[in-house]
């Protein structure tokens, strides 16, 4: 059963990084699927971050991809978010999912429960 | 992008069959048969319903159907129960390795 269990700060000051981390379970990242970040704010709709394949690859909404680095680390079977600069626009839950591309649906098959992430000083 | 469009909310009491669009444009729906329905129930991770507009994953209710003309898909519940209350998702790959969301729905079973 494929796991997947965001980790990071819930509190984060205006204009500092907000990092996260997603640990993988019962896959190896490095078997294939792209490993994707997915954000809600309080009260509103999901909005895609951004992905990454096992090889590193990576893609971004254009709306935050100057402010937006995703990587992985398949020695740890984890992948990772970085924003920066982050506002208080930047408040959400953040979800990691499973997804395909390439072939298969493109649909996000397997989430994480999700963590709050607050950005006030 | 812009995100797709939903209603903000649609209801229907147990029994009936409620339908819930989702609007994009030609260069997202119109153009790709890769839109997704996603359920979520408050303070839940978001449960994928439909894929590929009118795959139902393993599991999942086949009150559940999906469909898309032109622009615009479509998810119906058929037979509404009490567990079908929650917000629903689209989303919809728009090409060059990008991924839209609409709003959401709530729907509310009366």
């Amino acid at each position: 059963q494929v796991q997947l269990q965001e980790s990071g700060p819930r509190l984060v000051k205006p204009s500092e990084t907000l990092s996260l981390t997603c640990v993988v379970s019962g896959y190896s990242i490095s078997s294939g699927y792209h490993w994707g970040w997915i954000r809600q704010p309080p009260g509103k709709g999901l909005e895609w971050i951004g992905s990454i394949y096992g090889s590193g690859s990576t893609y971004y909404t254009p709306s935050l991809k100057s402010r937006v680095t995703i990587s992985v680390d398949t020695s740890k079977n984890q992948f990772s978010l970085k924003l920066s600069s982050v506002t208080a626009a930047d408040t959400a839950v953040f979800y990691c999912a499973r997804h395909t591309y390439g072939s298969g649906s493109y649909s996000f098959e397997y989430w994480g429960q999700g963590t709050p992430v607050t950005v006030s000083s | 992008q812009s995100a797709l469009t939903q209603p903000a909310s649609v209801s229907g009491s147990p029994g009936q069959s409620i339908t819930i669009s989702c609007t994009g444009t030609s260069s997202d729906v119109g153009t790709y048969n890769l839109v997704s329905w996603y359920q979520q129930h408050p303070g839940k991770a978001p449960k994928l319903m439909i894929s590929e507009v009118s795959k139902r994953p393993s599991g999942v209710s086949n009150r559940l159907s999906g469909s898309k003309s032109g622009n615009t898909a479509s998810l119906t519940i058929s037979g509404l129960q009490a567990e079908d209350e929650a917000d629903y998702y689209c989303c919809s790959y728009a090409g060059s390795s990008i991924w839209v969301f609409g709003g959401g729905t709530k729907l509310i079973v009366l």
